[in-house]
């Protein structure tokens, strides 16, 4: 069972640059997110998709962009990387809202 | 907007011994979902337990149960028998039951557990 899968773990990028992170689930989940986690400041929804071919701002969306390419993937893309969006970032999926989410392993993005 | 505020930033407790995290919230619907989330030194994610608002029973899971009271809006998580392995940051999360889909979390809390 492969759950959630994020790519790439680790990246450092420089300023300016652009990169986008990868995420597929094969549980068939309608729900899919995409979080970022900064010390002291908890788990900070970036962008959501409630079914395919919906996308939603969450709390911190300014600076990426994302695109849910089918049932199964979410990728989220930074166009003009900043030092601000260093950070670790989640991607994950759920069934329905009141279902766990089912997380990914993150991805580790320095901006230099 | 809704809101999820974890004040305790970092705890200890000593092996064996029981702990509680607190846990409040703001909104102003009537039906949710809460849920408490562990984070171990692994960076994974992963389901503690979680709270139907309807539900006045309050939720279970061998070790790990909550104190769930709506009118104050407060939702913590009590963890018996306190084991190594418990050491993590907690997370807190809300949903609502209709309406968007938005997960809301709060800040965590780190516990120590003192050998």
């Amino acid at each position: 069972n492969a759950g959630v899968t994020q790519t790439p773990k680790f990246q450092v990028l420089k300023t300016g640059q652009s990169m986008t992170l990868q995420c597929a689930q094969d549980m068939n989940h309608n729900s899919m997110y995409w979080y970022r986690q900064d010390p002291g400041m908890g788990l900070r929804l970036i962008y959501y998709s409630a079914s395919e071919g919906t996308t939603d701002k969450g709390e911190v969306p300014n600076g990426y962009n994302v695109s849910r390419l089918n049932k199964r993937e979410f990728s989220l893309r930074l166009e003009s990387a900043a030092p601000s969006q260093t950070s670790v970032y989640f991607c994950a999926s759920s069934s329905r809202r009141n279902q766990p989410q089912h997380f990914g392993d993150g991805t580790r993005l320095s901006i230099l | 907007a809704q809101t999820v505020t974890q004040s305790q930033p970092e705890m200890s407790v000593q092996e064996a011994e029981t702990v509680t995290l607190s846990c409040t919230y703001d909104t102003s619907e009537s039906d949710y979902y809460l849920f408490w989330y562990k984070q171990p030194p692994s960076r994974q994610m992963i389901l503690v337990i979680r709270q139907e608002a309807y539900k006045q029973q309050n939720a279970t899971e061998n070790r790990f149960s909550v104190n769930f009271q709506k009118a104050a809006k407060s939702f913590s998580l009590k963890i018996s028998d306190s084991q190594l392995g418990d050491a993590a940051m907690y997370f807190c999360a809300y949903v609502d039951r209709i309406g968007d889909d938005k997960i809301i979390f709060g800040k965590g809390t780190r516990l120590h557990i003192l050998p």
